[in-house]
């Protein structure tokens, strides 16, 4: 079936470094890709999407290509803050059919000063 | 007030209670979603609904079941709680494949 795997975390950056998490997915057809944060004690927000290959999606400094012949959305930011600290999630909806959601199961991102 | 509200926020059970855990939402949207999260596994799809007669199982629907009260409203229940449903539980919505979903702030359960 369809399935999101990303880079295990944790991650620990000190403050300005730059981020890479990596995402790959396996589905059928033209799924959309998702990241989403979950910030210390909230639901998630998306951060970015993108819907068709070679997209780009980008917000507050990241950003993610979508890559159909590697199959991957890596997220990439080039300078991170302490704000930064969160739980990333990159996420599909697959296409045809019972559409629905599907998630990666998350890197922990802290941030130090 | 909040896209999608959870009620309520935390919880504590005993083992073998019925409980149940609601989603109301704001967004006008017909897709609803309740999910769970435990550390190191993410986010696991427990049920989703597209409309308010159309409700589908997910990847771990044992021991869990929903109601779609109406568009907005979404309701899960758990009738017999056990431990390992200890977890942060998430409902979500959204309007179509290729836009954002809108999550609650999220449910804790702890079944003891």
């Amino acid at each position: 079936g369809d399935s999101v795997t990303q880079m295990e975390g944790p991650v620990t950056l000190s403050e300005e470094a730059f981020l890479t998490i990596n995402c790959t997915y396996t589905a059928t057809g033209y799924p959309s890709l998702f990241w989403y944060v979950q910030y210390p004690g909230e639901g998630l927000q998306l951060l970015l999407k993108a819907t068709k290959a070679d997209d780009k999606g980008s917000n507050k400094g990241f950003e993610a290509t979508y890559r159909k012949e590697t199959t991957s959305f890596h997220l990439e930011k080039g300078s991170v803050q302490v704000s930064d600290s969160a739980v990333y999630f990159c996420a599909l909806v697959t296409q045809g059919g019972s559409e629905k959601l599907v998630f990666g199961k998350g890197t922990k991102l802290t941030v130090n000063p | 007030d909040a896209d999608v509200t959870q009620t309520p926020r935390n919880r504590i059970t005993k083992t073998g209670k019925r409980i149940m855990l609601e989603c109301s939402q704001t967004k006008g949207h017909d897709r609803m979603y309740w999910y769970r999260q435990d550390p190191g596994l993410g986010l696991r799809l427990i049920y989703y609904s597209f409309d308010v007669k159309d409700i589908n199982k997910g990847e771990i629907s044992d021991g869990y079941s929903v109601s779609r009260q109406a568009q907005a409203k979404f309701s899960l229940s758990l009738e017999s709680a056990i431990p390992n449903q200890t977890a942060l539980y998430f409902c979500a919505t959204s309007d179509g494949t290729r836009t954002e979903a809108f999550f609650g702030q999220g449910t804790r359960l702890t079944v003891v």
